[in-house]
């Protein structure tokens, strides 16, 4: 049972535009969300986090939405830059466990 | 270094070896995680420490994976009898505040094991 879901696998975005990826979650209990960008060969590294007490946290060009209704955050690139070309993670967490989505490649092309 | 660091970076072993993965934490990071990322996958939970005991290891697979972390700081992942489907990159992090608005996980650069 997949409890946080990332149903793009992919995303293609030219230069300067706005990039969005979406995720997905299904326990209600989740109240910490985080984004993680991941380079080849590296570890993930923290990008920005929403407390579910938010519907909205801003970190220059990133932006993270939350819609606690509907169990979905997205994450707002703009303006894309070609060095955002990663594959994306959304986590969420109830208490200590962090649960990860599949990840979306983020392509931004020049 | 100031990151968490895992050793070694790179394992190949054969089928039905034993392996061991080292973590190294952040300083001060009571709070280590071990994920494991198999491809086109997210990482995927194993198990949390709390200081030196594991409060949670309910993503360990089965009986062939054990972890320890003795003094609080240094973790091992242990796998015994290596199988083909444990291949995989297996991934540290820590925390300094797991669960909390400022506890994000700092992961290390994982080690990749391949079982041939």
């Amino acid at each position: 049972d997949q409890q946080v879901k990332q149903n793009s696998p992919s995303l293609s975005v030219q230069e300067g535009r706005i990039s969005i990826l979406n995720c997905d979650y299904t326990n209600s209990m989740f109240d910490y969300f985080l984004w993680y960008k991941k380079y080849p060969a590296e570890g993930p590294t923290f990008l920005i986090s929403i407390s579910s007490i938010k519907d909205k946290n801003e970190d220059g060009r990133f932006t993270v939405f939350l819609n606690k209704s509907a169990k979905h955050l997205s994450l707002h690139i703009v303006p894309s830059q070609p060095g955002d070309s990663a594959v994306y993670f959304c986590a969420a967490s109830g208490t200590y466990k962090y649960i990860f989505g599949t990840g979306t490649r983020l392509k931004v092309l020049a | 270094g100031a990151g968490v660091s895992q050793t070694p970076s790179n394992k190949v072993t054969e089928k039905g070896k034993y392996v061991e993965l080292r973590c190294d934490p952040i300083s001060g990071h009571t709070a280590l995680y071990w994920y494991r990322q198999s491809l086109g996958q997210g990482p995927e939970f194993l198990i949390y420490f709390q200081g030196t005991g594991a409060a949670d290891d309910s993503g360990l697979p089965n009986d062939r994976f054990f972890a320890v972390r003795p003094e609080g700081s240094v973790s091992t992942l242990k796998i015994q009898r290596t199988e083909r489907g444990d291949s995989a990159v297996y991934l540290c992090a820590s925390s300094n505040d797991p669960g909390q608005i400022t506890g994000e996980l700092f992961f290390g650069e994982g080690s990749r094991l391949t079982v041939l």
